[in-house]
């Protein structure tokens, strides 16, 4: 079965520094799709970034970046200088075939809550 | 930028009323889904709907809940009988496809149930 996996339950940091969220995953397809989503305190799911199994290019945007390692199924996100704005809860979800009947439900992990103190 | 729009944003329902929520997905996507976030908790599938039926449901949605799309434009969640233990935020989502295309999701809709 899919499962999602982000150990950290919440983590700290000052401004400016650069934090890492960490998301592991297990699935048995070879196809399958990640993602993250910033949850900010108004509660609405915002879309970082989708990542399919066979693109295992990091990927930079600005201040965040991710890091794709199949070998040991991980899916971390880093932010870089992080501000005040980045403090929200971030899921990591993941999408394959093997979670239902074709319609690629996504499952979610139980979610990083990030605090940034200026 | 074209948007999943939920209504309404907070609702208040007492204990065994009837309740439904309201999602218009985005004009051109064929799925549809509904999730669940207990507070503080991480986020639920519930159901997947396309093509004007449901495609997939899990075990949280039992026969209290049902899904319609009811005008071509209109996607709804219906709770029959609500309990305590629905309280919750309920996030609508569509899609152009599945896979690999990503979901909208909208900006969820809070339900409390007293």
């Amino acid at each position: 079965a899919q499962k999602v996996t982000q150990a950290q339950t919440e983590i700290s940091v000052v401004e400016k520094e650069d934090v890492t969220l960490d998301c592991v995953y297990e699935t048995r397809d070879t196809t399958y799709y990640l993602f993250w989503y910033k949850q900010p305190p108004s509660g609405e799911l915002v879309f970082l970034i989708r990542r399919n199994s066979f693109d295992e290019q990091n990927e930079i945007s600005g201040r965040y970046s991710w890091n794709f390692q199949k070998s040991t199924s991980s899916f971390n996100f880093t932010i870089t200088a992080s501000q005040v704005v980045d403090s929200a809860v971030y899921f990591c979800a993941l999408s394959d075939p093997y979670s239902g009947a074709g319609s690629y439900q996504l499952t979610f992990g139980k979610g990083t809550k990030l605090s940034v103190i200026p | 930028e074209p948007e999943v729009t939920q209504t309404p944003s907070h609702q208040v329902t007492q204990m065994g009323q009837e309740v439904i929520l309201r999602c218009v997905p985005i004009s051109n996507h064929l799925y549809f889904y509904w999730y669940r976030q207990i507070l503080g908790q991480k986020v639920e599938f519930l159901v997947s709907f396309y093509n004007n039926e449901i495609s997939e449901k899990s075990e949280i949605f039992d026969d209290q809940f049902s899904v319609e799309r009811p005008d071509g434009s209109n996607f709804t969640l219906k709770i029959r009988s609500t309990k305590l233990e629905d309280s919750a935020m309920y996030f609508c989502a569509s899609s152009f496809r599945t896979g690999d295309y990503g979901y909208t999701f909208g900006s969820g809709t809070r339900l409390t149930v007293v």
